[in-house]
């Protein structure tokens, strides 16, 4: 199958940091690609929806400025945690919708942790 | 907005055959139904995919039966690999992609 790729796979930072991960299909275009947020044995949470080239769609809840979004080709989007606090703290999951087979792929994740 | 609910947990021994089914009332028209396998710090991993009636890959077998309404992921011969966490989804693609809760699928040998 496709492969989606994340950077970094976890990171810890300091409070009051902002902190960008990447997501990048390697093998595949993506007009949509998706971010996830997963606590400790919670399910994944879908934060946001974004399509190349438009602004994100958020989830009820999710603080667009703290949580910037930003797809700008086919192969790429950054998810950047403005100002993160511990609570922040999770694990973030992207996945990207192949515009040929319109198939989800998900990326590895990547561990944030904020102290 | 297609809601799935699936048991919270199973247990199952090693080269066993287990069911794990979904339920997913308000399915629409336009919604295929999607199986995830995810194993902790992981990102989910596909299994199979399904519009209607039946669909077998080299993993797993996944059962809809004519309304929809539900779905069932068959998985042959379990081994202790196979613990983790199956979500199943439903719904468009272009839309939306929630997660309901998932199964913790344990496998003892």
């Amino acid at each position: 199958g496709a492969v989606v790729s994340q950077h970094p796979s976890w990171v810890i930072c300091k409070s009051g940091t902002s902190v960008k991960i990447e997501c990048r299909s390697l093998d595949f275009q993506a007009t949509t690609m998706f971010w996830y947020r997963q606590f400790p044995k919670q399910s994944l949470m879908l934060m946001a929806t974004s399509n190349e080239g438009s602004k994100a769609t958020y989830e009820q809840g999710v603080e667009k400025d703290k949580f910037l979004i930003n797809h700008a080709s086919l192969t790429l989007s950054t998810l950047t945690v403005t100002s993160a606090h511990p609570e922040d703290s999770s694990f973030y999951i992207c996945s990207g919708v192949a515009v040929s087979s319109y198939e989800q792929y998900f990326g590895p994740g990547t561990r944030l942790t904020v102290t | 907005l297609a809601k799935t609910t699936q048991p919270i947990s199973m247990d199952s021994y090693e080269g066993q055959e287990v069911n794990i089914t979904c339920s997913h009332n308000n399915i629409a028209t336009n919604d295929y139904i999607t199986w995830y396998q995810q194993f902790p710090s992981q990102g989910p991993r596909f299994i199979i995919q399904g519009y209607k009636t039946k669909v077998t890959n080299e993993v797993a077998s996944l059962f809809i039966p004519a309304d929809r309404k539900s779905s069932t992921l068959s998985l042959p011969r379990v081994s202790l690999s196979d613990t983790a966490v199956y979500y199943c989804l439903v719904g468009d693609i272009e839309n939306d992609m929630r997660f309901g809760a998932g199964t913790r699928l344990t496998v003892k040998p």
